[in-house]
């Protein structure tokens, strides 16, 4: 069976720390991965990764995908408040249907 | 461009009635895509409607239906609904089939007592 699986569910960190979110998965057939973050309800669009090894950046937020260890990582540097969030991950098979993580639940504290 | 939109928003249910939830995509998208979230579970796919189509289908009872229209606005429809139905309801649009970027609309709190 298809599985996603997020680590860690939850992290607490202070500001201006770095983090290293985790996504792992086993799915057949993949064609890409996507990261989102849910602050109050609807989840908007950060990253998607189809390729190996290349880096995907926007300011303090990356990403990088290896298809052959079966996992992506999300980093944030500097963390602010404003990075409180869920962040979830989610793959992407032949049939374009998402399988999705349970998410981490990121807490940064002032 | 305007976003995702979803009514109702909020909405209170008992136990055996049914519930319809709709969706208008941002303008331009095919693809709808309906999850449900709950504390804990993350996010549960549905099923995805490309071009009036059901393209996609989540595990989920025959309770839960949707179609979509000519014009890319889709509907959910839950019958003789349950307590554990009880949960947050997003759907999502793309231009293309799902698995390209999604744009979530703000879900609908479906509560039923």
């Amino acid at each position: 069976e298809d599985k996603v699986v997020q680590s860690p569910l939850s992290l607490v960190v202070h500001e201006g720390d770095t983090v290293t979110l985790n996504c792992s998965y086993e799915v057949t057939n993949f064609r890409s991965l996507l990261w989102y973050k849910q602050e109050k309800k609807a989840p908007t669009f950060l990253f998607m990764l189809t390729s190996s090894g290349i880096e995907k950046k926007s300011g303090r937020l990356s990403s990088i995908l290896d298809k052959k260890e079966l996992f992506s990582i999300l980093n944030i540097t500097a963390t602010q408040t404003g990075d409180s969030a869920i962040y979830l991950c989610a793959v992407v098979d032949s049939n374009y249907q998402l399988i999705w993580g349970a998410g981490t639940k990121l807490i940064i504290k002032p | 461009k305007a976003g995702v939109t979803q009514t109702p928003r909020y909405l209170i249910k008992t136990r055996g009635q049914q519930v319809t939830l709709s969706c208008s995509p941002i303008s331009g998208h095919r693809s709808v895509s309906w999850y449900q979230q709950t504390p804990g579970q993350g996010l549960q796919f549905l099923f995805e409607y490309f071009s009036e189509t059901q393209r996609n289908k989540g595990n989920f009872p025959g309770r839960f239906s949707g179609r979509q229209f000519s014009n890319s606005r889709s509907e959910m429809n839950v019958s003789t609904l349950e307590l554990g139905d009880s949960a947050l309801y997003l759907c999502a649009s793309s231009f293309s089939l799902a698995g390209w970027e999604q744009y979530f609309g703000p879900g609908t709190r479906l509560t039923v007592t």
